[in-house]
């Protein structure tokens, strides 16, 4: 089956970190990127960047620079996402998605996991 | 960064009716690689459409993404109960990518 499964659930303090994995299966995982998403309550998805799972080459949205780390381990399919020194603005859902750059016509992020509820509270 | 704008914000139609959702870009966007996104509550988003007019697969031909340059639309025809959601629009076209902040499309 061709999924994006997200590690469960967080709670975390403010100045902490957090890393969230997401495990593809169903697809040749090094022929994707994945992206990074975040929706906090009542706001509109926030693009937080980007990894290629082959090569490991990156980038991340400006807000999230210096704060952020993305890596994969391709022996498992897995990519990660590390968020550090967390603040309570950093509540949100937390999705990963595949986007396939080497697409003739780039069709968008055209699989989705099921999302990751991080909440940053003393 | 390029910003989409989304209106209107919320849209009340009744099943069978036609909606007619707008994304505009503060920039051109790169090849018209815009999407548009079906998100329901405790769900994953859904691509919808791609590159502003590409269906993706297995959409039905309700839905229909039309535009170029900073304006777009999505079109959902013969509404659906199943279709009432939010819907976003996402640039790709940019090295950052960046989404709107949503229609929401209830029913009347």
């Amino acid at each position: 089956q061709v999924q994006l499964v997200q590690s469960g659930a967080e709670v975390k303090k403010p100045g902490a970190s957090v890393k969230v994995s997401c495990k593809a299966s169903g697809f040749i995982f090094s022929n994707y990127d994945i992206e990074w998403v975040r929706q906090a309550a009542g706001q509109g998805p926030e693009w937080m960047g980007w990894m290629n799972a082959n090569s490991g080459n990156r980038g991340y949205g400006q807000r999230f620079q210096g704060r952020v780390i993305m890596t994969r381990d391709t022996s498992i399919s897995t990519a990660y996402m590390e968020l550090r020194s967390l603040r309570s603005e950093d509540t949100a859902i937390y999705y990963c998605a595949r986007y396939n750059p080497g697409a003739i016509v780039k069709d968008g992020f055209d699989l989705w996991g099921q999302g990751t509820m991080l909440t940053v509270s003393s | 960064e390029i910003v989409l704008t989304q209106s209107p914000g919320t849209v009340s139609l009744s099943p069978g009716q036609t909606a007619t959702l707008s994304c505009r870009a503060s920039e051109t966007v790169a090849s018209n690689y815009l999407a548009w996104y079906q998100h329901k509550p405790g769900q994953a988003p859904r691509l919808l459409i791609y590159a502003a007019s590409g269906r993706a697969t297995g959409i039905p031909d309700r839905f229909s993404g039309s535009g170029s340059g900073t304006d777009f639309t999505l079109t959902i025809s013969k509404l659906e109960p199943d279709d009432f959601a939010v819907y976003y629009c996402h640039q790709y076209g940019y090295s950052r990518d960046t989404f709107g902040q949503g229609t929401k499309l209830e029913i009347k």
